[in-house]
């Protein structure tokens, strides 16, 4: 069965602590690999998506990265405004519609 | 920018009662998605949409819950009657295609007593 795991489920940092956050997943013939940022009450905001292993995208802070097993999200020099839920989801096989997403990762960045 | 709309942002309704989300996709967005998000969790799909044609039910609970979307444009998600465990936040999102970025929108919280 497919499953997609994110961790840790919290991380507290220090503003300017640099950090990354694991996607892992299983499943069988990956076509896309998204990272959303989530704040509380809010809908997930699109940040990246990840089609092949070693492919890489950047956006101010935050880059993503993907290997053939997971994906990372690097925050360099995080500020409190980055305090948010990250959510990674994955699109795999044949189906088009199959959408899964992993639980998130609660993110605060102190001050 | 263009952007998801969804009404109401809060819905508190009482266990047995019935209640409705409406969703307008991004102009021109074909696919529309309908997620449950339960706090802690991720998203999960409940149904999909391409145009006027649902393409994926097959996680919604259809004793209690439907969804259409008549004009392949905005849709509408109806729970009746409402238990204690729907109490979510019910998320829908657009894509101009199948396998493609889904757009959300802000999300209805519903709250059963």
């Amino acid at each position: 069965e497919d499953q997609v795991t994110q961790s840790p489920e919290a991380l507290r940092l220090q503003e300017g602590e640099s950090s990354s956050l694991n996607c892992s997943y299983t499943v069988s013939g990956l076509r896309g690999l998204f990272w959303y940022r989530q704040d509380p009450g809010k809908g997930p905001e699109f940040l990246f998506t990840l089609y092949s292993a070693g492919e890489e995208k950047e956006k101010e802070r935050l880059k993503a990265t993907l290997t053939k097993k997971e994906s990372f999200l690097h925050i360099t020099a995080p500020k409190p405004e980055d305090s948010a839920t990250y959510l990674c989801a994955v699109q795999a096989g044949d189906n088009n519609n199959d959408m899964r997403f992993g639980a998130g990762t609660r993110l605060t960045v102190k001050p | 920018e263009a952007e998801v709309a969804q009404s109401p942002r809060y819905k508190i309704t009482e266990k047995s009662q019935a209640v409705a989300f409406w969703c307008d996709p991004i102009s021109g967005h074909a696919t529309l998605y309908w997620y449950r998000q339960i706090l802690g969790q991720g998203p999960e799909l409940l149904v999909q949409f391409q145009d006027e044609s649902v393409v994926d039910d097959s996680q919604l609970p259809k004793d209690r819950f439907s969804a259409e979307r008549l004009k392949g444009v905005d849709s509408t998600l109806k729970i009746q009657p409402a238990e204690l465990g729907d109490s979510a936040m019910y998320l829908c999102a657009s894509s101009s295609g199948a396998g493609v970025v889904q757009y959300f929108g802000p999300g209805t919280r519903l709250t059963v007593t």
